[in-house]
């Protein structure tokens, strides 16, 4: 059972461009809403996460918007830059301890 | 800091046969987790550790043993190795339980 449904599976956009990845869960329990960026032959790194008591956060060109009543959230990357070509997970946890990552999305940003 | 440290980088096995993934932290975090990531299938747990001499299982435990005698390392083992677990595994620390995560480079294993 996928708790965590996260689409496009790819997405090309072009440079200055907005890049729009969504991200759907199931439990409601869960408290913490990250977002990680994966470069090839690298670990993910988190880029910025938000929890279910804001509706948006912002962090420089890239945004969170969270939706509690609908159970979705999604990033937002403005002005798409090549160098944002990545893949890219949401991901969501909750005190239980367990961390459930979406199938993620492929990110390519055209020059 | 070297952060978290993945050893090896890359490796092959033989169906049957078993090895240990090394992961090492020197940030003295509390959590550490194992993952795998395979294609279309994003990360998914294999075992997590709260503190040394606590572990528990993840979403996909089956075919792993683990251990956490240290605060430093997170050995994941694999007692008989098949086809399927041929992924890339991710070890993981955090010091706020698994919130904020930090990854170390990953293993890549393929098992013929």
């Amino acid at each position: 059972q996928q708790q965590v449904k996260q689409s496009p599976q790819s997405l090309i956009v072009q440079k200055g461009g907005i890049s729009i990845i969504n991200c759907a869960y199931e439990n409601t329990a869960f408290d913490y809403f990250p977002w990680y960026q994966q470069f090839p032959g690298k670990g993910p790194a988190l880029l910025i996460a938000i929890r279910p008591d804001v509706s948006e956060k912002k962090e420089g060109r890239f945004t969170i918007s969270f939706n509690k009543s609908a159970k979705q959230f999604s990033l937002h990357i403005m002005d798409s830059q090549p160098g944002d070509s990545a893949t890219y997970f949401c991901a969501a946890t909750s005190n239980t301890g367990k961390l459930i990552f979406g199938q993620g999305t492929t990110l390519q940003v055209k020059p | 800091n070297a952060g978290v440290t993945q050893t090896p980088k890359f490796q092959v096995l033989k169906t049957g046969q078993s090895m240990t993934l090394q992961c090492a932290q020197d940030m003295n975090h509390e959590y550490m987790s194992w993952y795998r990531q395979d294609p279309g299938m994003g990360l998914r747990l294999i075992h997590y550790s709260v503190g040394a001499g606590i572990t528990d299982q993840g979403e996909v435990p089956n075919g792993y043993n683990v251990s956490r005698s240290t605060t430093e390392d997170f050995p994941l083992r694999l007692l008989s190795a098949a086809p399927s677990q041929t992924s890339v595994y991710f070890c993981a620390s955090s010091n706020q339980g698994l919130y904020e995560q930090y990854f170390g480079p990953g293993t890549r294993l393929t098992v013929t």
